[in-house]
């Protein structure tokens, strides 16, 4: 299985721009998908194939990468985007990350 | 607008058979595949299974042998069943529909049921 390693938490001031980091064990090409997920809903689709923003979501967030490490960027940070980022990728299966926790201060 | 909602039971006994239903409005069965995803509380999700738009069926290698997904595309209906169920089984179950085919699989989860809390407890 290709294992996806995120950093457990971060905290951020609003106005402040944060990068989110996603590893994965294999190259999985441009394949990593990043989902936003608020306690007590379900996951919300934000960033697809590494750099294309979904339908629907503010152009603050970003993404990019490619093979093994991507990064999802959120500039600036509002105080709503306080939630669990999770990657996702699909070029050997289908695997998530662990998820990192983003708080704000 | 597209929308899936999960339904089965909250609490199921040690050894026993989970069976969960999806119901599905705002797309074909026959022209988006349904994966089922569940997620532990305070972990990642896990991608369990998925019912291609075509009717062909593809598992998660770790559950394959104690899971079953079928459908009913004159219900709009997606079904999982998944024997021998243990508490580490225990999280929330979501169907979710998959990315479209046009323009290459890409293999991504665009909407998602709210999910139904699971709890293997006897």
């Amino acid at each position: 299985d290709t294992v996806l390693t995120q950093s457990p938490a971060l905290a951020v001031s609003p106005g402040e721009r944060v990068s989110i980091s996603c590893r994965a064990s294999e190259g999985v090409n441009s394949y990593m998908h990043w989902y936003q997920q608020k306690p007590g809903q379900q996951p919300k689709l934000l960033i697809y194939k590494a750099s294309n923003l979904a339908s629907g979501v503010p152009a603050r967030f970003s993404g990019s990468g490619s093979g093994t490490d991507f990064t999802l960027t959120i500039d600036p940070v509002e105080a709503d985007d306080t939630a669990t980022y999770f990657c996702q990728q699909s070029w050997n299966d289908w695997t998530f990350g662990g998820g990192t926790k983003l708080e704000l201060k | 607008q597209v929308q899936l909602k999960e339904s089965g039971p909250g609490l199921v006994q040690p050894s026993e058979t989970l069976s969960l239903t999806c119901t599905v409005s705002g797309f074909s069965l026959t022209s988006y595949s349904v994966s089922w995803v569940r997620q532990p509380s305070g972990k990642g999700p896990e991608w369990m299974g998925r019912m291609w738009y075509d009717g062909d069926t593809a598992y998660n290698s770790a559950l394959k042998s104690r899971l079953s997904i079928s459908r009913d595309t004159s219900k709009n209906q997606v079904f999982l069943k998944m024997n021998s169920l243990q508490t580490d089984d225990t999280g929330t179950y979501y169907c979710t529909r998959d990315s479209p085919r046009y323009g290459g699989y890409i293999g991504y989860f665009d909407y998602w049921g709210q999910g139904v809390m699971v709890t293997v407890s006897s």
